[in-house]
């Protein structure tokens, strides 16, 4: 699987678009970019997941550049509930010798404040 | 609607001391995992399974041993415990086919100390 960069640290006004960033510049054509949280010490939450077209649900939308190599979470109305560690990674599904790599590395901590 | 379900969520161990985490998943899912989780840093994974019966180490299997015996459940084994294992320990699944395809639902963790 491919490695992934995000910032570590991030700040958002309540009630603002939270716009968090990764990048994943060895990303090969199967593989599908995932978004996680994880709220304080609860387990990870899937968010979204995107292989080359932007994607929109009831929690966030998907960004992804035109050459896979970085993609965008927004968070339309960052809530204080929204407050937690983002996860970004890349993973072919339906590769089942790319399992043992699925880590979750460090993610973004995103402190939504008032 | 249970999801994934990990028990015991805590417990505290003496070292070499052994115990069983397990974990319980109702969604027929074929793709199971144990991650853990050291504080200020991210999910490590230790074992997973692709399918009953199957298993394969992670990124951290050492000190741990695992079982896939019945499809909706994937045991972690600490054969002698030790401090370094003091952590907090996930387990997910995940469907390998469908719309859904690696989408990873995870428990509520295990909180295992190590004195």
């Amino acid at each position: 699987d491919a490695k992934t960069t995000q910032p570590p640290s991030m700040d958002c006004a309540e009630g603002r678009a939270a716009n968090l960033p990764c990048n994943h510049s060895t990303i090969s054509g199967n593989e599908y970019v995932y978004w996680y949280r994880q709220i304080h010490s609860q387990g990870p939450q899937y968010i979204i997941h995107g292989l080359k077209n932007n994607e929109t649900n009831e929690m966030a939308s998907l960004i992804i550049t035109e050459d896979r190599k970085s993609s965008t979470l927004i968070l339309p109305h960052a809530t204080l509930r929204d407050t937690a560690v983002y996860y970004c990674i890349v993973r072919d599904p339906l590769n089942t010798g790319t399992a043992s790599k699925l880590t979750f590395g460090t993610g973004t901590r995103l402190q939504v404040t008032l | 609607n249970a999801g994934v379900t990990q028990t015991p969520k805590f417990r505290v161990l003496k070292t070499g001391q052994s115990m069983t985490l397990l974990c319980a998943q109702d969604m027929n899912h074929e793709y199971m995992y144990w991650y853990r989780q050291d504080p200020g840093m991210g999910l490590r994974l230790i074992h997973y399974s692709v399918g009953e019966g199957t298993t394969a180490k992670g990124e951290v299997p050492d000190g741990y041993n695992v079982s896939r015996l019945k499809k909706q459940n994937f045991l972690l084994g600490l054969e002698s415990a030790a401090p370094s294992q003091t952590s907090v320990y996930f387990c997910a699944s995940s469907y390998s086919r469908g719309g859904r395809t690696g989408e990873l639902f995870f428990g509520e963790g295990s909180r295992l100390t190590v004195l």
